[in-house]
């Protein structure tokens, strides 16, 4: 069964730290998103990857990194955490060649920013 | 920039009834595809359905079906025989045809009565 998996499934950070989602995918997908949960606003994307080292900015990049050193994992960056930036995390995946390629996606990380 | 609008923030059912949700979206291209997501409070975002735009024919997955109204920009799911098992957060989802993101909508809370 194809699985993405995301490190934390809950997180705490305080105001300017430094934090990383980790996720991961099984599935030999070329393409990998990170979006943002928020209720009322549904998801919207920060980043995608659609090979190592590739990275492309989504809606709402502003505040966030990301990295793909390799093409199983795709981690996404908070340089300095805000509180605004406190949401549910989704990372996803999906093949690159195949437009009707559903999505795959982790089961979210909740992060919390005090 | 494409759009996708649920304009039912929340929706109730009775068990074993039929319920509508509703959805719209706003594109000058011909060629995409739309989806309907499902989110339990697990977490865990799952695919319902697809639909090609090229196709005339609705898809339909079980008691899952769609209205596909290219003309109107209109993608509606409709559940049959609902289950207490359908009770979550639907999204609908579009994507150009020659594109990897996915747009989403703000989500419709679906609530099954027993």
């Amino acid at each position: 069964d194809v699985k993405v998996t995301q490190s934390s499934r809950y997180l705490v950070k305080r105001t300017g730290e430094k934090v990383f989602l980790e996720c991961v995918q099984d599935m030999d997908h070329e393409n990998m998103f990170w979006y943002r949960q928020d209720p009322g606003l549904g998801l919207r994307l920060i980043y995608f990857s659609y090979d190592v080292k590739m990275k492309e900015k989504g809606d709402i990049p502003e505040g966030y990194s990301v990295s793909r050193e390799k093409k199983e994992r795709f981690s996404l960056i908070l340089e300095s955490a805000s509180t605004n930036q406190t949401s549910m995390y989704l990372c996803a995946s999906s093949h690159l060649t195949r437009s009707d390629s559903p999505l795959h996606f982790g089961n979210g990380t909740r992060l919390t920013v005090t | 920039a494409q759009t996708v609008t649920q304009s039912q923030p929340e929706m109730s059912v009775q068990e074993a009834e039929t319920v509508t949700l509703s959805c719209t979206y706003d594109t000058s291209e011909s060629d995409y595809y739309l989806f309907w997501y499902k989110q339990p409070p697990s977490r865990q975002m799952i695919l319902v359905i697809r639909q090609e735009a090229y196709k005339q024919q609705n898809a339909t997955e079980n008691r899952f079906s769609v209205n596909f109204q290219k003309a109107a920009k209109s993608f509606s799911l409709k559940i049959s025989d609902s289950q207490l098992g359908d009770a979550a957060m639907y999204f609908c989802a579009y994507r150009s045809g020659n594109g990897n993101k996915l747009v989403f909508g703000a989500g419709t809370i679906l609530r099954v009565k027993s």
